[in-house]
């Protein structure tokens, strides 16, 4: 099993749609959780922390679940500009998931 | 506000070249990290610096070398290019450990022909 694991995509969705991605991991041990964003061709850029109790950036919602391995995002009202791949990031050993790719259809 | 530096951004070498990516970063973190990216890998952990002083291999180090040459610069050396090497390379620093997220460079494209 992958130390972390994440649904490559495509997400293909509606503007104004509501979108959820997971990410399981597979060491019980991790402490600390990431969600990047990554666009075409550039460089990972922070999205949001994961903490234990789940927290909130707007449109972005992050949760996780310890007992089951996995941490999620959830975009609301999807807008074109959140078009990109998201990275899931556990950061035991530092360890990237392979990303989601998100495409938000006009 | 520069953040990490990577250079060059692009290069092309030949089979068996030797080149050194350079890495730098002006945010006085700890730990620094060498990434490759190739289509439908994710980011692969090359080698990593926890602190000035130590480096440690990640998941794919054949074929490179590092150098943490101070807290701000950690260099990858590919000695003798190989096609397979072929990916854009990121560099990332982070404060240290615990939770904190890491700050990435631009990337360099590199092509082994």
């Amino acid at each position: 099993r992958k130390e972390v694991e994440q649904d490559p995509g495509p997400f293909n969705v509606p503007e104004g749609a509501t979108v959820a991605f997971n990410c399981t991991y597979s060491n019980s041990a991790s402490q600390s959780f990431f969600w990047y964003r990554q666009d075409c061709r550039k460089e990972p850029k922070l999205l949001m922390s994961v903490y234990s109790s789940g927290n909130e950036d707007g449109r972005f919602t992050a949760q996780l679940n310890r007992a089951s391995q996995y941490i999620s995002l959830l975009i609301r009202d999807s807008k074109l500009s959140d078009s990109a791949t998201y990275l899931c990031v556990v950061n035991q050993k530092v360890t990237f998931g392979i990303g989601t790719k998100l495409q938000v259809i006009p | 506000n520069a953040g990490v530096t990577q250079t060059p951004k692009f290069q092309v070498l030949k089979t068996g070249q030797s080149m050194t990516l350079q890495c730098a970063q002006d945010m006085n973190h700890n730990s620094m990290y060498w990434y490759r990216q190739d289509p439908g890998m994710g980011l692969r952990l090359i080698y990593y610096s926890a602190s000035e002083g130590t480096t440690d291999k990640g998941e794919v180090p054949n074929g490179y070398n590092v150098s943490r040459l101070n807290k701000r610069e950690f260099s990858l050396r590919l000695e003798s290019a190989a096609p397979s090497q072929t990916s854009v390379y990121f560099c990332a620093s982070r404060a240290g450990t615990g939770p904190q997220p890491q700050h990435f460079g631009d990337g360099t494209r590199l092509s082994i022909l």
